[in-house]
């Protein structure tokens, strides 16, 4: 089954304490990206890869690390989470098509807390 | 870089009725306008979306129109239906542009039977 999967799910932790988010797609896609989503907000993206070793900053990269060593995985790293970084975070992937468009597949959702 | 401002944030129709969120975005370069339903406690997914070259785009229920002169774009949806609830997002995006996709703040619509 084609897929996004991301974990945790659910995370609470402390101000302070590094954490990684992992995410990992089986479609083969070149692009992947995280969002964070708060309410009123809607999706602001953190970064994207558009390939393996390839990675730019999204609207709201601060505070936020990220690696694509391999196609399928694109984990994130909050090295010193603190509570602003309490959100809804989606990893998402697509593929580059002829002329487009970028259909983005997300995954389940990491809700994370950080006190 | 762009800017998407979604209007209405929460949209309260009676079930048969017809809804319109509406889009408006800054940056002219942009060419792709996907719209995403998310239901609740969800993932966001793809139910349409429209390029430049294009006026406007239907399938089924849902229809997209895209003004590039007025940098505005909307959402249709017609006969709606209790499992239309949900909240919408509008984005917009270069081809071009690789991976970057710019999201408006969402919609919450909510269909009364």
């Amino acid at each position: 089954e084609a897929q996004v999967t991301q974990n945790p799910r659910y995370l609470i932790t402390v101000t302070g304490k590094k954490l990684t988010v992992t995410c990992s797609q089986n479609m083969n896609h070149e692009y992947m990206s995280w969002y964070r989503q708060d309410p009123g907000l809607g999706l602001r993206q953190i970064y994207y890869s558009m390939n393996v070793e390839v990675t730019d900053k999204g609207d709201v990269p601060e505070g936020y690390k990220v690696s694509r060593k391999e196609k399928r995985n694109f984990p994130l790293i909050l090295e010193s989470p603190s509570p602003n970084q309490t959100s809804l975070y989606f990893c998402a992937s697509s593929s580059p098509e002829a002329g487009g468009p970028y259909e983005q597949y997300f995954g389940p959702g990491t809700r994370l807390t950080v006190t | 870089g762009e800017n998407v401002e979604q209007h209405p944030s929460t949209l309260s129709v009676q079930e048969g009725d017809s809804a319109v969120i509406k889009c408006t975005y800054s940056d002219s370069a942009s060419n792709y306008f996907p719209w995403y339903k998310q239901e609740l406690g969800k993932r966001p997914q793809l139910i349409i979306d429209i390029r430049s070259n294009v006026g406007e785009k239907k399938d089924q229920r849902i229809a997209v129109t895209l003004n590039k002169t007025a940098k505005h774009f909307s959402l249709h949806i017609t006969e709606t239906q209790p499992e239309d609830s949900a909240v919408y997002f509008c984005a917009a995006s270069g081809l071009d542009a690789g991976n970057m996709l710019t999201f408006g703040g969402g919609t919450r619509l909510m269909v009364k039977p």
